[in-house]
């Protein structure tokens, strides 16, 4: 089945400075990768996600980066700012016989210092 | 619009009891799918609901189960509580449980067996 790694486990940047987490999937019939922000005693929060269909897709000061090739994907944060610290778990889908079942990276803290 | 909601959001139970869980989706959502959350080993797809069915099931035993009601209000059941059942269950819903989706998650609830 589909396998998830994502990299670092954490990740400490100063203010203003640029983050990247990067996650590789094994299967390559998974075709969403959504990125979620989860800050303490909360749920996760859908940030952004992308469609096998599309290279990259930006909002503002989060972006991410598929290579359907290599199987691998890429959260970018510019401009970080204290309210970014929090865990980030990437995703993607499963088998084609799994349903909307999403498979997890064990996920990223990051720490933003001002 | 309101987001998914989840009750109780804290539970405490001992080893051996059973518990139930609920979950109210987002209004027209008609998925409702489970995930339990645990540092050891992350976030886990347990099962998913559409239209009161499961179509899809993780790799749970049979301890856990669930079911959805016809205003796709969802509850999932432990029975037998093992210390491991500890852990934060999470639902998230979808539109259609379409494979490639956006999930929307609630807060979740902890569970904590002694």
């Amino acid at each position: 089945g589909e396998n998830v790694e994502q990299h670092p486990s954490t990740l400490s940047v100063q203010e203003g400075d640029s983050a990247v987490i990067k996650c590789t999937y094994s299967d390559s019939a998974s075709n969403y990768f959504p990125w979620y922000k989860q800050e303490l005693g909360k749920g996760p929060q859908l940030i952004i996600d992308i469609r096998s269909n599309v290279g990259e897709k930006k909002d503002q000061r989060i972006a991410v980066t598929l290579n359907k090739t290599a199987k691998h994907f890429s959260l970018h944060i510019t401009e970080t700012q204290p309210e970014d610290s929090a865990v980030y778990f990437c995703a993607a889908t499963g088998s084609n016989q799994a349903g909307t079942a999403l498979i997890f990276g064990k996920g990223t803290t990051l720490s933003v210092s001002s | 619009k309101a987001g998914v909601t989840q009750t109780p959001r804290y539970l405490i139970k001992t080893r051996g009891q059973q518990v139930t869980l609920s979950c109210s989706p987002i209004s027209g959502h008609r998925s409702v799918s489970w995930y339990q959350q645990t540092p050891g080993q992350g976030l886990q797809f347990l099962f998913e609901y559409f239209s009161e069915t499961q179509r899809n099931k993780g790799n749970f035993p049979g301890r856990f189960s669930g079911r959805q009601f016809s205003n796709s209000r969802s509850e999932m059941n432990v029975s037998t509580l093992e210390l491991g059942d500890s852990a934060l269950y999470l639902c998230a819903s979808s539109l259609e449980g379409r494979r490639a989706e956006t999930q929307y998650f609630g807060p979740g609830t902890r569970l904590l067996v002694l």
